[in-house]
């Protein structure tokens, strides 16, 4: 498709599950990023991907958090040990260069995912 | 640190009538500041987005200013339509590859 896409767009967990979100970029963009989003705040950042490699991953909230995009296009996230203070939107952003500082950012609709 | 204040956090217009919101940033190094709009269930979609080097920016009924001395800038929508009701968030780029969002104006425009 032409847009950023994410799945699966709901998943409910119960606390101490793994789980995992995907997001397919729109094909080409080098920069990819995770958001989370808690409900009436605005997306928070969690980690930033130029093509394969990880640049910065300083907004994970714990070692619990954890992603990849191994081949420089999809990209997972995986929460292990879910506990509900995880309970979030968690949004997914591509753009088309390496330099992000001034890139639209293109986003998903995003994964809601409910820790039970 | 990095910080993003945007205001109001709620907004209601006369259909037809005008809407700005405005936010802050904290970052003199910032150079790039895109507004999103998000609708219910949705991602955000950037709307329109202003680089340092400008001062205003303007797309049919949306424009954006930009203040860097004062460190501020804001989105004005004219002619406001039912549609244009939802969730808008500014956004400042900083140093280290991040963006920082404020934390949103929900727009209401009644018919």
């Amino acid at each position: 498709g032409a847009g950023v896409s994410q799945s699966p767009r709901y998943k409910v967990a119960k606390r101490g599950q793994d789980v995992a979100l995907r997001c397919d970029p729109i094909s080409g963009h080098v920069s990819l990023f995770w958001y989370q989003q808690a409900l009436g705040q605005g997306p928070e950042f969690l980690t930033y991907f130029q093509n394969e490699a990880q640049l910065d991953k300083s907004g994970l909230p714990s070692d619990r958090f954890f992603a990849e995009r191994p081949e420089g296009s999809v990209s997972t996230l995986k929460i292990q040990r879910t506990q509900q203070e995880d309970s979030a939107v968690y949004l997914c952003a591509s753009s088309l260069e390496g330099r992000v500082l001034n890139q639209p950012q293109h986003f998903g609709d995003g994964t809601r995912l409910s820790i039970l | 640190g990095e910080n993003v204040e945007q205001h109001p956090s709620t907004l209601s217009v006369q259909e037809g009538d005008s809407a700005v919101i405005k936010c802050t940033y904290s970052d003199s190094a910032s150079n790039y500041f895109p507004w999103y709009k998000q609708e219910l269930g949705k991602g955000p979609q950037l709307i329109i987005d202003i680089r340092s080097n400008v001062g205003e920016k303007k797309d049919q009924r949306i424009a954006v200013t930009l203040n860097k001395t004062a460190k501020h800038f804001s989105l004005h929508i004219t002619e406001t339509q039912p549609e244009d009701s939802a969730v808008y968030f500014c956004a400042a780029s900083f140093p280290g590859n991040q963006f920082y969002f404020g934390t949103g104006t929900s727009l209401t425009v009644i018919p």
